[in-house]
């Protein structure tokens, strides 16, 4: 069984629709990371999340600890957003990342 | 910002060659990881170090694959002799919690 688990797996959206990406693992952590992988390859992280909600420009990342959940919410999509977007976890600090298996994001003109 | 720096962006190599994959961690860090990612398919951890030895590993870790930090700033993945399923994107991080990702080394394996 997979420790993190993302939902959906391929998203298509009309340019200026808000957008959520959603999160689940199985194991306790110490951090939940949200990181952007564009066609090339290179990671990105968005956000580190130990517990609420944070916002940087128009992304939001919420986390549920008793839930185990957590989600990315992009609003007022953009094409530039067109990416992967990969949830992953980490049980202590210092240790490996888990990573889910990324939602591919495509935004539309 | 910070970042962690990796060296080639693309390799090809023909199968049975040796490779070894660099990266420049970002200079106060202590903990280096390694990670693969199968095209397609999502991403894999390799290996940890930290403190000049091998922290944990994963299954994927064989005895083909081998780190090294040799100077203190440099962190190197050699791959002894490669296969053609080691063909994958490779990723560097370092720090720990707060994770720090090369832009990654495409290693294409022919």
């Amino acid at each position: 069984k997979n420790e993190v688990e993302q939902s959906p797996q391929n998203l298509t959206a009309q340019e200026g629709e808000f957008i959520t990406i959603n999160c689940s693992y199985s194991v306790g952590i110490s951090a939940l990371h949200w990181l952007q992988q564009h066609p090339g390859g290179g990671i990105v992280s968005l956000f580190m999340l130990s517990s609420g909600k944070k916002k940087h420009g128009r992304l939001i990342a919420t986390i549920n600890i008793q839930e185990k959940h957590s989600s990315l919410h992009i609003t007022a999509s953009h094409p530039r957003d067109s990416a992967v977007y990969i949830c992953a976890v980490s049980k202590t600090s210092y240790d490996k990342v888990i990573f889910g298996p990324g939602t591919s994001l495509s935004v539309i003109p | 910002e910070p970042e962690v720096t990796q060296t080639p962006s693309h390799q090809v190599t023909q199968m049975g060659q040796e490779v070894i994959l660099r990266c420049v961690p970002i200079s106060n860090h202590l903990y280096f990881y390694w990670y693969r990612q199968i095209l397609g398919q999502k991403v894999e951890f390799l290996v940890s170090f930290y403190n000049n030895e091998i922290s944990e590993k994963s299954e994927i870790f064989d005895d083909q694959f081998s780190v090294e930090r040799p100077d203190g700033s440099n962190f190197t993945l050699k791959i002894r002799s490669t296969k053609l399923e080691d063909s994958a994107m490779y990723f560097c991080a370092s720090g720990g919690g707060q994770a720090f990702f090369g832009q990654g080394t495409r290693l294409t394996v022919v």
